[in-house]
C-alpha cells in the first residue's frame, strides 16, 4: 500500500518570503500522480498543483512550485512571495495511475503566514 | 466553486441514529468519492462509484453504506453512529481522462452527541 508522510506539522512564512513544504511517498508502481491540496479555515479541499510521474519537468502554477525527486520519493511544494491568503492546512496526496483514481493523503502541514 | 454540491452542511445527531448526506457531483463526472477528515486518522477513503457501480473500497465500516443513482447523485448512509464518527466527510468527482483530477465538495460536518 502507498503512503504519504508530511513531516512537518506546522510551518510559518513571513508575508512576501518563501516557504518550502516536505512530502514523501512510498510507492512500488512506476505510472502515478502527486498532488498538493489546500484546505484554508473554510474546508474548502482545493487543488493547488498536480505532478505526472512520468514527466521528468516540475509543475509550476504561478507562485507554486514543486520539487519532484522521483528516486528520493520526494515531492516539495514551494510557494514564492507568501501571501496571507496563503494560510491553510496543506495536504500532499498520492494517486495511481491507471483507472483507480483513490487519493491517499499525508497527514497535512498547517502553514501559517505572518504580516 | 468545484462544482461539487453536497448537504447538509451541518449536521447534528445522537449516538445510535442514522443520517444520510448527500453529494451532486460536476456534470459530467461520472465518478464519486467519500473522504472522512478526522482529527486522529486524517483524511481516509471511504469508497468510489463510477456510473452507479462500486468500483473502490477503502477503510469504510460496516455501519456505512453509499449508493450512486442513476442521475449520478450519491448518497452516505451512517448508521448505528457512535461519538467516534464525528468528523468531516467530503464527497469528490472526476472525469474518467488519464491523469484527471478529484474535485471536492465543501464537506458535511456530522457532530454525534
Amino acid at each position: 500500500a502507498q503512503t504519504v508522510t508530511q513531516s512537518q506539522p506546522e510551518m510559518s512564512v513571513q508575508e512576501a518570503e518563501t516557504v518550502t513544504l516536505s512530502c514523501t511517498y512510498d510507492t512500488s508502481e512506476s505510472d502515478y500522480y502527486l498532488f498538493w491540496y489546500k484546505q484554508p479555515p473554510s474546508r474548502q479541499m482545493i487543488l493547488v498543483i498536480r505532478q505526472e510521474a512520468y514527466k521528468q519537468q516540475n509543475a509550476t502554477e504561478n507562485r507554486f512550485s514543486v520539487n519532484f525527486q522521483k528516486a528520493a520519493k520526494s515531492f516539495s511544494l514551494k510557494i514564492s512571495d507568501s501571501q496571507l491568503g496563503d494560510a491553510a492546512m496543506y495536504f500532499c496526496a498520492y494517486r495511481s495511475g491507471g483507472s483507480n483514481y483513490k487519493l491517499t493523503f499525508g497527514k497535512g502541514t498547517l502553514l501559517t503566514v505572518n504580516p | 466553486d468545484s462544482g461539487v454540491t453536497q448537504t447538509p452542511k451541518h449536521l447534528i445527531t445522537a449516538t445510535g441514529q442514522r443520517v444520510t448526506l448527500r453529494c451532486s457531483p460536476r456534470s459530467g463526472d461520472l465518478s464519486v468519492y467519500w473522504y472522512q477528515q478526522s482529527l486522529d486518522q486524517g483524511l481516509q477513503f471511504l469508497i468510489q462509484y463510477y456510473n452507479g457501480e462500486e468500483r473502490a473500497k477503502g477503510n469504510i465500516l460496516e455501519r456505512f453504506s453509499a449508493q450512486q443513482f442513476p442521475d449520478l447523485h450519491s448518497e452516505l448512509n451512517l448508521s448505528s453512529l457512535e461519538l467516534g464518527d464525528s468528523a468531516l466527510y467530503f464527497c469528490a468527482s472526476s472525469g474518467t481522462g488519464v491523469g484527471t483530477e478529484a474535485f471536492f465538495g465543501q464537506g458535511t460536518r456530522l457532530t454525534v452527541v
